[in-house]
């Protein structure tokens, strides 16, 4: 079975610009969750949804951030404008109730604004 | 106080050691608690729940010790390959998790 799938895995950008980051949750999953990773701050959750739906977006960072969830295979984490302070790792997870719990992480987006 | 609290290390251990991480969690209401495996530029992976009565997979160890609000993993005969960082997973209603820094573990020759 494929697991979880993001995309870009790499993006260098240049401050201002708009930066999108895609990840396709594994099938049957009903929970999605966005992390970012920093040396500083560790493994931060962002955002997660649950049956498509935002349940807690209060780990955004500021309103340069967003999140969406068009349907159960595909979801988007947008920043607009991007500044070098985002650099970071950004992961998404998913995961299925009632199953032990266990998150299923992607293998990350490195992201880095010049 | 964070809510989950880990020592970063770095622990050094030659090969062969036991050694062992501690992480503290500061909500007297979680509900379940895991230790994840991150290796260098690679996203996290469940290692192992940990169970109250604690729980044993081959040379790994898990332990919850709920009074005192710590859970403990132990790693007996280290091998080169258990190089990595450990998180500390503590999850609350909803069992969404919150994660701590991670312990690095560097095992030498």
């Amino acid at each position: 079975d494929a697991g979880v799938i993001q995309s870009p895995r790499h993006e260098v950008t240049e401050m201002g610009q708009e930066v999108t980051l895609r990840c396709k949750p594994i099938s049957g999953h009903d929970y999605l969750f966005w992390y970012r990773q920093t040396m500083m701050r560790g493994l931060e959750l962002l955002i997660y949804f649950n049956n498509n739906v935002p349940i807690d977006d209060s780990g955004m960072p500021e309103d340069r951030f967003s999140a969406k969830m068009p349907n159960a295979s595909f979801s988007t984490l947008k920043i607009q404008p991007s500044e070098p302070r985002d650099s970071a790792v950004y992961f998404c997870a998913s995961r299925l109730t009632g199953v032990a719990e266990t998150q299923y992480f992607g293998p990350g987006t490195r992201l880095l604004v010049l | 106080r964070k809510e989950v609290e880990q020592d970063p290390g770095p622990f050094n251990v030659p090969e062969g050691a036991t050694v062992a991480f501690n992480c503290t969690y500061s909500n007297s209401a979680s509900q379940s608690f895991f230790w994840y495996r991150q290796d260098c530029r690679k996203e996290p992976k469940l290692l192992m729940s940990v169970y109250s009565s604690g729980n044993e997979d081959g040379r790994f160890t898990a332990q919850l010790n709920r009074a005192s609000q710590y859970i403990s993993l132990l790693i007996r005969d280290s091998k080169l390959s258990d190089s990595a960082t450990y998180l500390c997973v503590v999850t609350g209603g909803s069992y969404i998790p919150t994660f701590g820094r991670g312990t690095s573990l560097i095992v030498h020759p």
